[in-house]
């Protein structure tokens, strides 16, 4: 079975603070994506990546960045964080060349 | 611009009633479709999807979604729901060029005892 981890389940962060969120699967999967989710508006798509040290815009990029330095990791980073960036984040890999995408578990994070 | 519709934000239904979820999408070439569940505090889970064939597709849980490219539609049912139906439901449409899944708003649904 495909597994993607997520490093938090829930975060606690303050206004301004740099924030990390880790993502690995392990299925040597080339594809990996950071959707936030929020009510009213379902999943929407931050960044993903095809490979190592790729890296690709998604819908709502704006706010965040993302590292992918290992095939199995991939690294949300809010560099400054801010109240509206409170969220459910939910991380995503699939193998290259197909559609199916299996997720993590979601990190809730919050931000006052 | 390709998009994904799910027009009820909140469903309640009894237990052992009969489900259907709608969803209707925007996108200009044959759709992949997908519908995922998501459990309180879990993440998503594939239910079924479509890629070409038979219009009428069986997934997990007893799920089933139907396929109608006049309407635009891949609509979700379930003959009887068990309260362990409770989640939120979200259907997706995969954008070929850009290989990336849209989503729809999601469908939270509520079962009565």
């Amino acid at each position: 079975d495909v597994k993607v981890t997520q490093s938090s389940r829930y975060l606690v962060k303050r206004t301004g603070e740099k924030v990390f969120l880790e993502c690995v699967q392990d299925m040597d999967h080339e594809n990996m994506f950071w959707y936030r989710q929020d009510p009213g508006l379902g999943l929407r798509l931050i960044y993903f990546s095809y490979d190592v040290k790729m890296k690709e815009k998604g819908d709502i990029p704006e706010g965040y960045s993302v590292s992918r330095e290992k095939k199995e990791r991939f690294s949300l980073i809010l560099e400054s964080a801010s109240t509206n960036q409170t969220s459910m984040y939910l991380c995503a890999s699939s193998m290259a060349g197909t559609n199916e995408q299996f997720f993590g578990p979601g990190t809730r994070l919050t931000v006052l | 611009a390709q998009s994904v519709t799910q027009p009820d934000i909140h469903i309640t239904v009894s237990e052992g009633a009969s489900l259907e979820l709608r969803c209707n999408y925007s996108y200009g070439a044959t759709p992949y479709l997908f519908w995922y569940v998501q459990s309180p505090g879990q993440g998503l889970q594939l239910l079924l999807k479509y890629f070409s064939g038979d219009t009428l597709v069986q997934g997990i849980k007893g799920f089933e979604a139907e396929f109608k490219r006049s309407q635009s539609s891949f609509n979700l049912r379930k003959p009887s729901v068990h309260w362990s139906d409770a989640a939120e439901y979200f259907c997706a449409v995969f954008i070929q060029g850009a290989q990336k899944l849209v989503f729809g708003q999601g469908t939270r649904l509520t079962i009565n005892p």
